[in-house]
């Protein structure tokens, strides 16, 4: 069976700083890889997705993600991080269009000014 | 185009009630799931619809649990009786056939006491 591990549950930055949210996986086989963010008292939005390619993807609001198959790896990064980033942070695996998601446990995200 | 709808938004009850929540994907999006999110936890699937016919539920509790989606647009997720452990966020999400994307509502927060 699949499984995500996200390494972080809490993490504490002031803004500007950098920002790697670990994401590690467990499936063989061909993967779809998502981060998801769900900012507080709203529901969760995608911020980025890997099905092929090019393994550094690009998400809205300045994220990117790095797909790194021979570690079973899809951090999550942004080179400066924003008060309003603060949110939980949420990384999902699917092997097909068809399963369904399967979830980390989330890393909490708090920015400080 | 509308979102995925979500109702209610909010509910408490007591052990042993039921409940029943209802939710309304995008329009077109043949493939629907609910997720169950307990706090501190990414959400876990409870059963998926493809169309009006269940494709997985090997994780909804079915001797609390029950889901229908008869016309194969709208869904119900029903618990009775309910038990304290329920208390969760359930989420809903829909994906158009041949598409990799979940769309996910804004989930029904259950509090149980």
């Amino acid at each position: 069976a699949q499984s995500v591990s996200q390494h972080n549950h809490h993490v504490i930055l002031s803004e500007a700083a950098s920002l790697e949210l670990g994401c590690n996986y467990s499936y063989g086989g061909t993967v779809n890889l998502f981060w998801y963010v769900q900012y507080p008292g709203q529901h969760l939005q995608l911020l980025l997705k890997y099905f092929s390619g090019d393994p550094l993807v690009k998400g809205i609001k300045g994220f990117e993600a790095e797909f790194i198959k021979s570690k079973f790896s899809f951090n999550l990064r942004k080179p400066s991080v924003q008060w309003s980033d603060t949110a939980e942070y949420f990384c999902a695996v699917t092997s097909s269009g068809n399963t369904p998601l399967v979830f980390g446990k989330g890393t909490r995200l708090s920015v400080i000014a | 185009e509308a979102g995925v709808a979500q109702s209610p938004r909010y509910k408490i009850i007591e052990k042993r009630q039921s409940v029943a929540f209802w939710c309304n994907p995008i329009s077109g999006h043949a493939t629907l799931y609910w997720y169950q999110q307990i706090l501190g936890q990414g959400p876990k699937l409870l059963i998926q619809f493809q169309n009006n016919g269940v494709v997985d539920d090997s994780q909804l509790p079915k001797d609390r649990f029950s889901a229908e989606r008869l016309k194969g647009v709208d869904s119900t997720l029903k618990i009775q009786p309910a038990k304290l452990e329920d208390s969760a966020v359930y989420l809903c999400a829909g994906r158009s056939t041949g598409g990799l994307e979940q769309y996910f509502g804004p989930g029904t927060r259950l509090t149980v006491t």
